[in-house]
């Protein structure tokens, strides 16, 4: 089945820990995203892909690095200057460029803070 | 100020009681708006796009209108199995990258 996989689906942070959070598709998509959801708060852009070595900073990038080596796979790394970073991860996709397209989203990662 | 705004924030509803969420926006230019159903634990799924005012888009028990100003998603006879978060999102024309959800609403329904 094709789909975006993410993965672990739950992930815990010590103080001054970086942490990376995986996320692979096989659907073939051009675009990549990642968001973050918080609780009474729409979704945020962190940080998009819409080509392999190139990517965007979104709304929220402080704190956070991606990279885009592969089509398939768009990793997102929370480092230790992120001082919030517990909340619900979810990194999407989109077949191409046109901003016309809609997303189709993995399963999430809940991070939190130990 | 870009802005999407859901109402209401939750909504129970009786099985085949029928009912509408609302999100609101307020944009420079609407380049589209789309609809996403989002399970506890999951990520989101999409429902509809919706591009010009006067739009309609239908599927199953759901129908997603669109007007200058709002967007109202439409339940008819829902069942327990819609039960879900429901998102709306809006993509502004001047900043094509840039997607604006709401906060969404959470349906329950009960048998």
């Amino acid at each position: 089945d094709g789909g975006i996989t993410q993965s672990p689906k739950y992930l815990f942070r010590k103080e001054g820990q970086n942490v990376t959070l995986s996320c692979e598709q096989n659907l073939n998509h051009d675009a990549m995203y990642w968001y973050r959801q918080d609780p009474g708060q729409g979704l945020r852009l962190i940080y998009y892909s819409q080509i392999v070595n190139d990517f965007q900073k979104g709304d929220i990038a402080e704190g956070y690095s991606v990279s885009r080596e592969k089509k398939e796979s768009f990793p997102l790394t929370v480092t230790s200057a992120q001082k919030n970073p517990t909340a619900f991860y979810l990194c999407a996709s989109s077949p191409t460029r046109d901003r016309d397209e809609k997303l189709f989203f993995g399963s999430g990662t809940q991070l939190s803070v130990l | 100020e870009d802005q999407v705004t859901q109402s209401p924030e939750a909504l129970r509803l009786q099985e085949g009681e029928s009912s509408s969420l609302n999100c609101s926006y307020t944009v420079s230019g609407l380049r589209g708006l789309f609809w996403y159903r989002q399970d506890p634990g999951k990520g989101p799924e999409f429902l509809f796009t919706l591009y010009s005012a006067g739009e309609e888009k239908e599927k199953e028990r759901l129908k997603a209108t669109l007007t200058k100003k709002e967007s109202f998603l439409h339940i008819t006879a829902p069942k327990p199995e819609d039960s879900a978060t429901y998102l709306c999102a809006v993509r502004i024309s001047y900043n094509t990258d840039k997607l604006i959800f709401g906060t969404g609403t959470r349906l329950q329904v009960f048998p």
